[in-house]
């Protein structure tokens, strides 16, 4: 059966620490894998794009690695901040779509303390 | 830029009732529309995909009597929930592509249905 696993335990970390976070998938074959941010009784905020052909992707804090032999993507914030405290949902971008339907994951709760 | 803004934000209406929420593209033309659901501690669901001035594609198990999507123009989607029950209750949220890219949703803040 198709899944996308996130870890459903919170991700506790000092300040300052990096931050990583997991997404798992199988039966997919995605095109493109997107991470986002949801704080409680928001929607969520893009954060990152990452195709099949690119490894990792950089934006300011924020890293995202894409292994499609480990149907994996790591996502990493460095110097970690109490504000960056929310959920992160990882999702797949389905290729016999158009690439326009996302299936997300249940999210990761990070909890960042001064 | 980018912004999606939905309303209400939230709304509790009694049993058997229909409720209309709007999802707005407030700078940029949203020629794809998509209405998702989120229970509790649970992911997005995808429930339809709506383009402009056509008719909306429904997910497996959603169904189009009970959820009328209509998407009128460019930068408005409504999603009615019609004859609400207690189970509807939940988070509705809506995103929007920017033109033709397919790149990138962007969501609006959500609304909470409570059905009493």
């Amino acid at each position: 059966s198709q899944k996308i696993e996130q870890n459903s335990e919170a991700l506790n970390i000092q300040e300052g620490k990096t931050a990583t976070l997991t997404c798992n998938y199988t039966n997919y074959s995605p095109a493109y894998l997107q991470w986002y941010r949801q704080d409680p009784g928001r929607g969520p905020v893009f954060l990152l794009l990452i195709r099949e052909n690119e490894k990792e992707k950089r934006k300011e804090r924020l890293k995202v690695t894409f292994d499609t032999t480990l149907k994996q993507s790591l996502f990493h914030i460095t110097a970690s901040q109490p504000a960056d405290s929310a959920t992160y949902l990882c999702a797949l971008s389905l290729r016999n779509t158009g690439f326009q339907k996302l299936v997300f994951g249940t999210g990761t709760r990070l909890l960042v303390s001064p | 830029g980018a912004v999606v803004s939905q309303h209400p934000s939230r709304v509790i209406c009694k049993s058997g009732t229909s409720v209309k929420i709007e999802c707005r593209s407030l700078d940029f033309q949203a020629t794809t529309m998509f209405w998702y659901r989120q229970f509790p501690k649970k992911s997005l669901m995808l429930m339809a995909t709506s383009n402009e001035g056509s008719k909306a594609t429904y997910e497996q198990g959603v169904e189009k009597d009970k959820f009328l999507i209509n998407h009128a123009s460019l930068t408005l989607s409504t999603l009615t929930v019609t004859s609400a029950h207690p189970e509807d209750s939940s988070f509705y949220i809506c995103s929007g592509v920017r033109g033709r890219s397919t790149d990138t949703q962007y969501f609006g803040p959500g609304t909470r249905l409570t059905v009493l």
